[in-house]
């Protein structure tokens, strides 16, 4: 039973537009949420975060906004780059819990 | 139907002991990784295995041996547990495969649920 699920495997984007990465969750007791970008033969790296006390959390050109009611979160970047072409992994937890739940990640592609 | 799993969830232990960590994919994918969380923003890569064959092997003490019976599972054994190996461990996996003169891999990763190991 996936609790977070990216149901876009890839997403391709002209460059300088918006990246919209959609991420969906099942238990309602997750209050944090995370995105982490992945580059090949990497790990993945933390990107940001939202709390649930928020619906919005912006750093630079990156914003994640969180739908607690439709149980529902995005990652905006805005203006896409081509740096941006990644792997983004949406991950969630539970109170001070670490353990953190990924999500199987979007591959996106940004379009010169 | 779980896609990674990981064997045990949790494990607490005393210093100097030895453990192992059990993952498996029932996905029919070529690659397994495990990873290292130290806090919730930070996750390293520790190694990763291809077709049972070493491919990653970050800066890790040779306390941490990774074992690939077959391609469906990746173990991993730790020597000598230190405090400092507290921590959460996820196992993942993804598939490779080969586009034209070189592999790239997918780099979508199915990742277990996470082994939270203490170690007092």
């Amino acid at each position: 039973d996936q609790q977070v699920k990216q149901n876009s495997p890839s997403l391709s984007v002209q460059e300088g537009r918006i990246s919209i990465l959609n991420c969906d969750y099942t238990n309602s007791m997750f209050d944090y949420f995370l995105w982490y970008k992945k580059y090949p033969a990497e790990g993945p790296t933390f990107l940001i975060s939202i709390s649930s006390i928020k619906d919005k959390n912006e750093d630079g050109r990156f914003t994640v906004f969180l739908n607690k009611s439709a149980k529902h979160l995005s990652l905006h970047i805005v203006p896409s780059q081509p740096g941006d072409s990644a792997v983004y992994f949406c991950a969630a937890s539970v109170g001070r819990d670490d353990k953190i739940i990924f999500g199987k990640g979007t591959r996106l592609h940004i379009l010169p | 139907d779980t896609a990674v799993s990981q064997t045990p969830k949790y494990l607490v232990t005393q210093m100097g002991n030895d453990k192992s960590i059990k993952c498996e994919q029932n996905l029919g994918h070529d690659t397994m990784y495990w990873y290292k969380q130290d806090s919730k923003k930070f996750l390293k890569i520790m190694f990763s295995y291809n077709n049972k064959e070493l491919i990653i092997n970050e800066t890790v003490p040779n306390r941490f041996s990774p074992k690939s019976p077959d391609k469906a599972h990746l173990n991993l054994h730790i020597n000598s547990l230190e405090l400092g190996d507290s921590a959460v461990y996820f196992c993942a996996s993804s598939q490779d495969w080969a586009l034209g003169l070189g592999k790239v891999s997918t780099d979508t990763q199915y990742f277990g649920p996470g082994t939270r190991l203490t170690v007092l």
